[in-house]
């Protein structure tokens, strides 16, 4: 039964170049979720999406991020012309039905560092 | 807005002793409450939840949490850790604004067992 797979674990990126990272939900979960780690800080939220949907982008940076989840594939979250600022710990979650009371299962996380 | 706050930043203890670990939530609405765990280099992991009912719960590992609406707390306890519980502990409340499960994360509570 595997769990939610991140890739790639790490990754180094000169500022200015895009970095792209993949989340692969537990198999049957269609809502996911994205946070951020900063160091020194706990998570925060960025996004929430459904199969093909952005349900809330409330927490990601109005620009160079984005993200997606197709109705193939993995969810994506993308950044455009990285920053120093943006090196921190990207973690991916998933629900089976994403509600209140629903247990988020979280992936190893993506560590992003840009030079 | 919800936020959370844990009280410690870092709890050192020796093997075998009993170790409380502090949350307290600010919140409007009702709450859904959690505690997860992070071992270095992974993702993380939960411990355990309160939805409603009894204010006692139980999680994996041996932990327990207690739920208590008039103080806003949602205090983590073991009676005898060991040096495997060795980690980052974070509080988390789901955002009751919302139908879908957007958690709050406190800034994580590091604990050191030593032999």
């Amino acid at each position: 039964n595997a769990g939610v797979m991140q890739n790639p674990r790490h990754l180094v990126r000169r500022r200015g170049q895009e970095a792209r990272l993949r989340c692969s939900p537990v198999k049957g979960h269609s809502h996911v979720y994205w946070y951020r780690q900063l160091p020194e800080e706990g998570l925060k939220f960025m996004v929430y999406l459904q199969k093909e949907n952005i349900i809330d982008e409330s927490g990601m940076p109005k620009e160079r991020f984005s993200a997606e989840f197709p109705k193939e594939g993995p969810s994506i979250l993308r950044i455009q012309q990285v920053v120093r600022g943006d090196s921190a710990a990207y973690f991916c979650a998933s629900s089976p039905a994403g509600s209140l009371t629903d247990t988020q299962y979280f992936g190893p996380g993506t560590r992003l560092t840009v030079l | 807005a919800q936020s959370v706050t844990q009280l410690d930043s870092q709890v050192p203890v020796f093997e075998e002793a009993p170790v409380e670990l502090r949350c307290n939530y600010s919140s409007s609405v009702s709450v859904y409450l959690f505690w997860y765990v992070q071992y270095p280099n992974q993702g993380l992991q939960l411990l355990l939840k309160y939805l409603s009912g009894s204010t006692l719960v139980k999680g994996i590992n041996g932990f327990e949490a207690e739920f208590n609406k008039s103080q806003t707390s949602f205090h983590l306890r073991k009676p005898s850790v060991h040096i495997s519980d060795t980690a980052e502990y974070f509080c988390a409340v789901s955002d009751g604004g919302t139908s879908y499960g957007k958690l709050t994360f406190g800034q994580g509570t590091i604990l050191t067992v030593h032999p």
